[in-house]
C-alpha cells in the first residue's frame, strides 16, 4: 500500500536556524508530491508541489523542496526560519498523472515550533 | 471569492447517533473530497464526489456516506457513531492544477 513517512514528529528551532523536514514515500511509479502547511487555527494550504521537471521546487514564503527519485524522498527546506513559520507541515503524494480525481495521501505531519 | 466553507464548525454527538456535515466548494470547482483528521495525524481520505457520484473511496466503512448536489455542494453522513469517529472532518475542492483548497473543518466530538 502507498504510504508517506515523515520522520520528525516535532521539531524545535530558534529563529534564523535552517530547516529540513524529511519525507519519504513508498510508491515506485509516477508520483506527484506536495507539502501542505497548517498554521495555528487556520486551514491547510499548499506550500509547494512537484509534478515533473526540475526536481528542486520553490514554494511560497521561502520554502523549497527537492525530489530525489532514487531515495523516494521529497524533503522540505528553508535556509532561515522565522517565528511565523510555527505550524504543522504535511507531506503528501498522488500517483500517476495528476488530475482533480487524484487521491492525495498525507503523511502524519511534523509540528514545527520556532523559538523567538 | 469565497473559499471552501464547511458547517457546522463544532458539534458534539453521542455514540450511536448520526451526523451530517456540509461543504460548499470554492467557486468554479466541481470536485469535492472529504478527509478525516484525527488528533496528531495527517488527513485520511474518505471519498471524493464528482458530478453527483462517488468517484473514489478510501478505507472507511459503509457507515460513512456522502452526497453531492447539482450546485456541487456536498454532505458527509456518518451513521452509528463510535467514539473513534471523533476527529476534524475536512472538505477540499480542487482543479487539475494540483492544488487542493481546504475548508477549516468540522470538529466532531463523540461522547
Amino acid at each position: 500500500a502507498q504510504s508517506v513517512s515523515q520522520h520528525n514528529h516535532h521539531v524545535i528551532l530558534s529563529e534564523a536556524a535552517s530547516l529540513e523536514l524529511g519525507c519519504n514515500y513508498s510508491y515506485g511509479g509516477t508520483v506527484n508530491l506536495f507539502w501542505y502547511v497548517q498554521y495555528p487555527g487556520q486551514h491547510l494550504q499548499l506550500l509547494l508541489k512537484y509534478f515533473s521537471g526540475d526536481p528542486l521546487v520553490k514554494g511560497i514564503k521561502g520554502f523549497e523542496a527537492e525530489f530525489i527519485k532514487s531515495k523516494f524522498s521529497f524533503n522540505l527546506r528553508k535556509p532561515s526560519v522565522q517565528w511565523s513559520d510555527t505550524a504543522e507541515y504535511f507531506c503528501a503524494v498522488t500517483r500517476g498523472l495528476y488530475s482533480s480525481a487524484s487521491k492525495i495521501i498525507f503523511g502524519s505531519g511534523t509540528r514545527l515550533s520556532i523559538r523567538p | 471569492d469565497a473559499g471552501v466553507t464547511q458547517s457546522p464548525t463544532h458539534l458534539i454527538k453521542t455514540r450511536g447517533q448520526q451526523v451530517t456535515l456540509r461543504c460548499s466548494p470554492k467557486s468554479g470547482h466541481d470536485t469535492v473530497s472529504w478527509y478525516q483528521q484525527a488528533l496528531g495525524q495527517g488527513p485520511q481520505f474518505i471519498f471524493q464526489y464528482y458530478e453527483e457520484e462517488e468517484r473514489q473511496r478510501g478505507n472507511f466503512p459503509d457507515r460513512f456516506s456522502g452526497h453531492q448536489f447539482p450546485n456541487y455542494s456536498s454532505e458527509l453522513n456518518v451513521n452509528a457513531l463510535l467514539l473513534g469517529d471523533s476527529a476534524l472532518y475536512l472538505c477540499a475542492s480542487g482543479t487539475n492544477t494540483g492544488e487542493l483548497f481546504f475548508g477549516e473543518g468540522s470538529r466532531l466530538t463523540v461522547l
